[in-house]
Parts: structure tokens; C-alpha cells; sequence
């Protein structure tokens, strides 16, 4: 089955700084990539998602990237507020698949 | 409804005793899932629902763990003889079509074991 390695498990940066969180996955079938943000006694919240067809995908200042190749992609969060501060998850699944599968989280603190 | 619904939204219960766990999910969504989240952890899948698939229930940490949906909708999450280890908040979440769509998540449910 998929197995989905997400790194750092945590992260701080100063406000206004960029935070990058990476995540890889093994089966290369998957083709649909979300990314989930949970702050603290929230839900995950889908925040970004990710198809293969594509290579990069922007949202204000939110960015997810993948390449197919090296099974890998990442999440870019520009001039950080401290908003947000949260836990984030990757996730991955293929074609015809009826679940997700999830990465371990990345606390990212964002320091005012 | 307008998003995925838990109940009861905290619940303390004695080692030993059963509790019961809700799922209301988002209409016409087919797919249901139950994941658990310790203090801090990530997201631990448990089990999950498809239409009328027979459901996955390669998650469930033991026996005493079982989930039914009927009718296509509401779930139950039941936890039998509950342990101080099963104390952790139970989320439920629902799709439209399965992993290609992303997940809606309830708000869970904390369940703490005394």
C-alpha cells in the first residue's frame, strides 16, 4: 500500500518568513494530493490540493508542488502570519482508490 | 447537512464501560471514514465506508472496536470495555467519491477514560 513520509515533524519561522514542508510517497499510482490544516482543537481543514496533471498550483500564499519523478511534493506558505500556526498534513491517494493516506503532521509555530 | 456532524462532542467514560460514537456526514456524500487522533499525534485510520461496499475495517485497533452504517448515512463508532488507551479524539470525515475528492471533517468527538 501507499506509505506517505512527511518532513520536519515541526517548524518555526519568524513571521513573515517562508515555511516549506516536504512530503514523499511510494506508490506511483498516486495521483491526488491534498494538504490539511489543523489548528489547535480544530478539524483538518483542506486547505490545497494537487492533481498529477500538474506541476504547481498557487492559492494566495499557499503553493503545493509535485514531481511525479522523485515522488515528491511540497507545500510553500509565503510571508507567514501567525495565523498560521497549525498542524499540517499531507496526503496522497491513486486513481480509483477509496481512501487517503496520510502523512504525520508538521507543526509550524510562526513566531510575531 | 451543511457540513459533517459528531456526537457527542466530549465524553467521559469509566474503564470498562461502552460508548457509542456518532457520524451524520454531508448528504450524498458515499464515502465515510473514522480516524483516531491522540494528544499531538497524527491521523490514525480505523475504518471505512464506501456505498454498499463491505466496509475497511483493517484499522481498528482490536475486537472491541466496531462501526456500522445504516443506510448509507449516519455511522455509529462503537467502543466496548473501553480502556484508559482508547482516550484520544475520534474524528469522522466524508467524501464525495472516495480518496479523489478530499475529505470534509467533523469536528470529533474527545473521548477521555477514567
Amino acid at each position: 500500500g501507499e506509505n506517505v513520509e512527511q518532513h520536519p515533524s515541526t517548524l518555526s519561522v519568524q513571521e513573515g518568513d517562508s515555511a516549506v514542508i516536504k512530503c514523499t510517497y511510494s506508490d506511483s499510482a498516486s495521483n491526488y494530493f491534498p494538504w490539511y490544516k489543523q489548528e489547535l482543537g480544530k478539524r483538518p481543514q483542506l486547505i490545497i490540493d494537487i492533481r498529477s496533471n500538474v506541476g504547481e498550483k498557487k492559492d494566495q500564499r499557499i503553493a503545493v508542488t509535485l514531481n511525479k519523478t522523485a515522488k515528491h511534493f511540497s507545500l510553500h506558505i509565503t510571508e507567514t502570519q501567525p495565523e498560521d500556526s497549525a498542524v499540517y498534513f499531507c496526503a496522497a491517494s491513486a486513481s480509483g482508490a477509496n481512501n487517503l493516506f496520510f502523512g504525520t503532521g508538521t507543526r509550524l509555530t510562526v513566531i510575531p | 447537512g451543511a457540513g459533517v456532524s459528531q456526537s457527542p462532542s466530549n465524553k467521559v467514560t469509566e474503564k470498562g464501560k461502552d460508548v457509542e460514537l456518532r457520524c451524520d456526514p454531508i448528504s450524498g456524500h458515499t464515502a465515510l471514514y473514522w480516524y483516531r487522533q491522540s494528544l499531538g499525534q497524527g491521523l490514525e485510520f480505523l475504518i471505512y465506508f464506501q456505498g454498499n461496499s463491505a466496509p475497511d475495517k483493517s484499522g481498528l485497533p482490536s475486537d472491541r472496536f466496531s462501526a456500522e452504517r445504516t443506510g448509507g448515512s449516519v455511522s455509529t463508532l462503537t467502543i466496548q470495555r473501553t480502556q484508559q488507551e482508547d482516550s484520544a479524539v475520534y474524528l469522522c470525515a466524508s467524501s464525495l467519491d472516495g480518496g479523489q475528492r478530499g475529505y470534509t471533517f467533523g469536528s470529533g468527538t474527545r473521548l477521555t477514560v477514567v
